[in-house]
């Protein structure tokens, strides 16, 4: 499985844009990049995905490279309910359900 | 549509027991996954059935294991239970399976191992 690289932490002012980068330079092509969140002791809620094009929907946007080596999630204007730990999982097609989930980013809203 | 269901959500055990965790998908999702979570290893997988059959299982103990029925609902056990296995518990379901299937998950239940 191609493996991810995120920053262990981060900050972002309440109102502000929240980008949280990802770093996946041996994904193939094929494979997906799912975005995840976990609020404190809350099971992991499903963000975004996509394979090559932008996507956005009503949480966030997810801009990935041309080359796919790395991918950004925006949350727009982040509220200080989007503290939680950030988890971008790289998914092979014929993985099965296992995801990956690895250390994530942990954001904190600050007001 | 209701979410996907975990019962107990909490559970206090003895090491030497064994523990029964049951999980409900969303209506309609044929598959269910297993994650254990704990502070020092993160979120592991333990094992996905799709159909009733476990189609892939993580690099648990023989102690660990699950079953799905033919209502799509799962139950997981673990059996002589060791300090190690507190952990928040968690279930996922998807609709089908493949990597484009996203899966959605419950809150989890958090076994404390005494």
């Amino acid at each position: 499985d191609a493996k991810t690289t995120q920053p262990p932490s981060m900050d972002c002012a309440e109102g502000r844009a929240a980008n949280l980068p990802c770093n996946h330079s041996t994904i193939s092509g094929n494979e997906y990049v799912y975005w995840y969140r976990q609020i404190h002791s809350q099971g992991p809620q499903y963000i975004i995905h996509g394979l090559k094009n932008n996507e956005t929907n009503e949480m966030a946007s997810l801009i990935i490279t041309e080359d796919r080596k790395s991918s950004t999630l925006i949350l727009p204007h982040a509220t200080l309910r989007d503290t939680a730990v950030y988890y971008c999982i790289v998914r092979p097609p014929n993985s099965g359900y296992a995801l990956n989930f690895g250390k994530g980013t942990s954001l904190l809203v600050t007001p | 549509k209701a979410g996907v269901t975990q019962t107990p959500r909490y559970l206090i055990k003895t090491r030497g027991q064994q523990v029964t965790l049951s999980c409900s998908p969303i209506s309609g999702h044929r598959s269910v996954s297993w994650y254990q979570q704990t502070p020092g290893q993160g979120l592991q997988f333990l094992f996905e059935y799709f159909s009733e059959t476990q189609r892939n299982k993580g690099n648990f103990p023989g102690r660990f294991s699950g079953r799905q029925f033919s209502n799509s609902r799962s139950e997981m056990n673990v059996s002589t239970l060791e300090l190690g296995d507190s952990a928040l518990y968690l279930c996922a379901s998807s609709l089908t399976k493949g990597a484009r299937e996203t899966q959605y998950f419950g809150p989890g239940t958090r076994l404390l191992v005494l």
